[in-house]
């Protein structure tokens, strides 16, 4: 059954570097979505994606922060400077269709701000 | 604003039916889904309403009334594995998702 990948597994950076987080969607899904959840907590949207634009962004994702379809499977996010309060963790998820067609969500991705 | 809310949590016995409420405050609002998540892991969808009523898939079905801004999901014949954290998510014109806080169900036998 194909998947969600997401690279690395775990980040470790230093605050005030710059991080990329990789993500490989389902090969036919058009909706790509980057969400954050802080430890303990609820999964917060953060953007959409869709025919190579953002749709929809949260109050979260300000300029710190920016998405990519670089080629046709990877999506990225990258956040330019990061923050102690970036520490999460990062699900990318991808979907067929629009509405409320199914959000597929990769393994995630630990991001640890020193 | 926008705004989900669902009880923190809930225990129940194996075998037994419980159920998970969710109101909503959303603007927009297309459809709920719910989404279960274990401890370690990513969500994984279980259940959509677009329209009023109930949907039924397995042992799980989730019902939506959109007069009420209410839905909940129905779990049968819990079992131990279904303890879990479940969120329900509201959908804005197909993209963007808002998450409750969550449920956490603990299942005893």
């Amino acid at each position: 059954e194909p998947e969600v990948t997401q690279t690395p597994s775990h980040q470790v950076t230093q605050m005030g570097q710059e991080v990329i987080l990789r993500c490989v969607p389902i090969s036919n899904h058009l909706y790509f979505y980057w969400y954050r959840q802080i430890l303990g907590q609820k999964v917060e949207f953060l953007v959409s994606f869709y025919n190579n634009e953002i749709s929809e962004k949260s109050e979260i994702f300000d300029d710190q922060f920016s998405v990519e379809r670089p080629d046709g499977s990877n999506f990225t996010l990258k956040i330019r400077s990061t923050k102690l309060e970036d520490s999460a963790m990062y699900f990318c998820a991808s979907r067929k269709l629009a509405g409320g067609d199914t959000q597929y969500f990769g393994p995630g991705t630990r991001l640890t701000v020193l | 604003g926008q705004s989900l809310e669902q009880p923190s949590e809930v225990t129940a016995v194996e075998g037994a039916i419980v159920q998970i409420n969710c109101t909503y405050q959303t603007s927009g609002f297309y459809g709920l889904s719910w989404y279960q998540q274990h401890d370690g892991g990513a969500p994984t969808f279980l259940s959509y309403n677009g329209l009023d009523g109930l949907e039924e898939t397995g042992r799980f079905s989730s019902f939506l009334s959109r007069s009420d801004s209410y839905g909940y999901l129905l779990l049968q014949e819990l079992q131990m594995k279904d303890s879990a954290s479940y969120f329900c998510a509201s959908h804005t014109g197909g993209f963007k998702t808002i998450f409750g806080a969550g449920t956490r169900l603990f299942v005893k036998a």
